[in-house]
């Protein structure tokens, strides 16, 4: 079935330490989000990549950065996570950027940040 | 500006009651409107959409929504409900591009 992938579905990190975490999709979709959902709350958009272009929103802090080497993968760095970086972190994925398209999730990678 | 509201942060049903989750909106324009679900410690999946056409759209699991322009809703339904439907629901809207702005979300809790 064609899918999007994460992992791993847990990590476990130290304050100030990097952290990278992937994410995969067999849907062949040309845009990529990340999104960060803390405590069952509504899921907040950091990025996405439209193809080879990435697309920050205003609000993204500098700490969070974003890799796409090529259609399948996309990864999200954290270069020094703090433990307010503690969440949900979700991949999605949709055709476009048109407001029609649906966004297919994965499954998420849970943070700790000890 | 697009926002989505959902008034209840709870809804609880017995199984087999018909069950019901509330989302209104607010966007200029023609609204494309989606309902996620979410279980614990998993991902958001997409139960279905509004784009255009017949107000009542049929989606995953059994259930449906019915978009209502003139009350600016879109509620989620299912008729007959089941313990497994229990989880956290989203409701989405967006307009023009990719940028989907979510409600709150409503925990549902299904009891045997």
């Amino acid at each position: 079935d064609a899918m999007v992938i994460q992992n791993p579905r847990y990590q476990v990190t130290q304050f100030g330490k990097p952290v990278t975490l992937s994410c995969s999709q067999t849907l062949n979709h040309n845009v990529m989000y990340w999104y960060q959902q803390k405590s069952s709350q509504a899921p907040k958009l950091l990025f996405h990549y439209y193809d080879k272009d990435f697309n920050n929103e205003a609000d993204t802090p500098d700490n969070f950065q974003s890799r796409r080497p090529n259609t399948s993968f996309c990864f999200l760095d954290i270069r020094s996570p703090g433990l307010g970086d503690a969440a949900m972190y979700l991949c999605a994925t949709s055709r476009s950027v048109e407001g029609s398209d649906t966004q297919y999730f994965g499954p998420g990678t849970r943070l700790t940040v000890l | 500006a697009q926002s989505v509201a959902q008034p209840e942060d709870q809804v609880n049903v017995a199984e087999g009651n018909p069950l019901t989750v509330k989302c209104t909106y607010s966007v200029s324009g023609n609204p494309y409107l989606f309902w996620y679900v979410q279980y614990p410690n998993r991902g958001l999946q997409f139960l279905l959409k509004y784009i255009t056409g017949d107000n009542l759209v049929k989606g995953s699991y059994g259930f449906e929504a019915e978009f209502n322009k003139s009350q600016t809703s879109f509620h989620l339904k299912k008729p007959s409900a089941l313990v497994s439907d229990s989880a956290l629901y989203f409701c989405a809207v967006s307009f023009n591009d990719y940028k989907l702005s979510f409600g709150a979300g409503t925990t549902v809790t299904v009891r045997a």
